[in-house]
């Protein structure tokens, strides 16, 4: 019975470039998360989507930053054009059923940024 | 705008004593709150929570304490074990359907030595 598997645990990138974090959700949640965490900070929501649908994005930066659940596959988190202050830990969290259920988080990926 | 603060950054207990951990919130309107403890290189995982309409749930050596007119809860640990060392954060949830939105604070680090 997996939990959230989140990958790449690590990934570096250098300005400009790309990140693409993949989030797959425990079996039978259809409700993921993404939550961010800068150093020495708690973590921020971002983003929440069912399968096909964002729900919720007030959390997302307006530019470069965007999340999909497709019907088969994980959720993907992509940040083009990466800077440095993107820099941080990514966690994925899912649930059953959405809004009242309890939220399981993944390890998360660290993002560094040259 | 810190909605959820937890102000000491770190707590040291001895083995078998007593860990209160604290948190200030603002917004009178949460009406759910979670604590979460997090292992380095590992995902936050649920601890226990409590519902505005009460003041205290205990599960365990667990229990957290609700003071709305302070806008305060506080988790109590007893007794502390040394695996209880780790992060704890608190959060809060506006209005409780909309459950996967949390608001977290900084969290403090808990220390129990043996």
């Amino acid at each position: 019975n997996a939990g959230v598997m989140q990958n790449p645990r690590h990934l570096v990138r250098r300005r400009g470039q790309e990140a693409r974090l993949r989030c797959s959700p425990m079996k039978g949640h259809s409700h993921v998360y993404w939550y961010r965490q800068l150093p020495e900070e708690g973590l921020k929501f971002m983003v929440y989507l069912q399968k096909e649908n964002i729900i919720d994005e007030s959390g997302m930066p307006k530019e470069r930053f965007s999340a999909e659940f497709p019907k088969e596959g994980p959720s993907i988190l992509r940040i083009q054009q990466v800077v440095r202050g993107d820099s941080a830990a990514y966690f994925c969290a899912s649930s059953r059923q959405g809004p009242n259920e309890k939220l399981f988080f993944g390890s998360g990926t660290q993002l560094s940024v040259l | 705008d810190q909605q959820v603060k937890q102000n000491s950054p770190s707590l040291s207990v001895q083995e078998g004593r007593i860990s209160i951990l604290n948190c200030d919130y603002t917004n009178s309107m949460f009406d759910y709150f979670l604590w979460y403890k997090k292992y380095p290189a590992e995902g936050p995982t649920f601890l226990i929570s409590i519902s505005s309409i009460k003041d205290k749930n205990e599960d365990g050596r667990f229990t957290v304490f609700l003071n709305k007119s302070a806008k305060h809860l506080s988790l109590h640990i007893v007794p502390s074990q040394p695996g209880d060392s780790a992060v704890y954060f608190c959060a809060a949830q506006l209005y409780y359907n909309q459950g996967g939105k949390l608001i977290f604070g900084q969290g403090t680090e808990l220390s129990v030595k043996p």
